[in-house]
């Protein structure tokens, strides 16, 4: 069974508000959580390292004050992408590593969102 | 910094026909190897991984060998069915920080 939960599957919003997204671990504790985003028939690209107790780290480009990162708990990070437009529509997915060192990464369903 | 390259697709092939996409990577140190695929509508599953030199990954007849020497983790299959039909993407760890860096996917299709 899944072993991250994102939620929601999907979402459709309209200009100019904001969404949120879940992304738990399941049966592990995630002191670090992944958020990418994948644009149609493209890679996947690191936007943000989500650490609990700690705030975010962003990579180049990814404007933070858009996309809000809270780590919550030692199970739980959110994504809120703010003031949504347009060109946000993509599909952003979670990723948890289990285990202290540990190579194995556990992804979310992935939500996509469209904004209208 | 970190980087994976692999073949472009789409890769049509038909059934029972033998499969191989190229992957190479860039990367400081020593990192662990991946293959994700994702079907259709959904999300990413992990296909088979090497974490070290000459480590063979397989899986569902999937397979895929850690060669340090030429920085490339090519996956492998003998036999396509139509069901293998998705995207494949090769990526990378880099174990002190523990993101994924991914190459740009290849599309595969087999036709019946």
């Amino acid at each position: 069974g899944a072993v991250v939960s994102q939620h929601p599957s999907w979402v459709i919003c309209k200009s100019g508000t904001s969404v949120k997204i879940e992304c738990r671990s399941l049966d592990f504790q995630a002191t670090t959580m992944f958020w990418y985003r994948q644009f149609p028939k493209q890679s996947l690209m690191l936007m943000a390292t989500s650490n609990e107790g700690s705030k975010a780290t962003y990579e180049q480009g990814v404007e933070k004050d858009k996309f809000l990162i809270n780590h919550a708990s030692l199970t739980l990070s959110t994504l809120t992408v703010t003031s949504a437009h347009p060109e946000d529509s993509s599909f952003y997915i979670c990723s948890a590593p289990r285990g202290r060192g540990g190579t194995e990464a556990f992804f979310g369903q992935g939500t996509r969102l469209t904004v209208v | 910094g970190n980087s994976v390259t692999q073949m472009e697709g789409p890769v049509t092939l038909s059934e029972e026909a033998f499969l191989t996409i190229n992957c190479t990577y860039t990367a400081t140190g020593y990192p662990s190897l991946f293959w994700y695929v994702q079907y259709p509508g959904e999300g990413l599953q992990l296909l088979l991984k090497a974490t070290k030199a000459d480590d063979k990954g397989s899986n569902k007849g999937f397979e895929a060998t850690y060669r340090k020497e030429t920085t490339s983790f090519h996956l492998e299959k003998g036999s396509v069915q139509v069901s293998d039909s998705a995207v494949y993407f090769c990526a990378l760890m880099d174990t002190g920080r523990r993101a994924l860096t991914f190459g740009s996917g290849t599309r595969l299709q087999v036709q019946p």
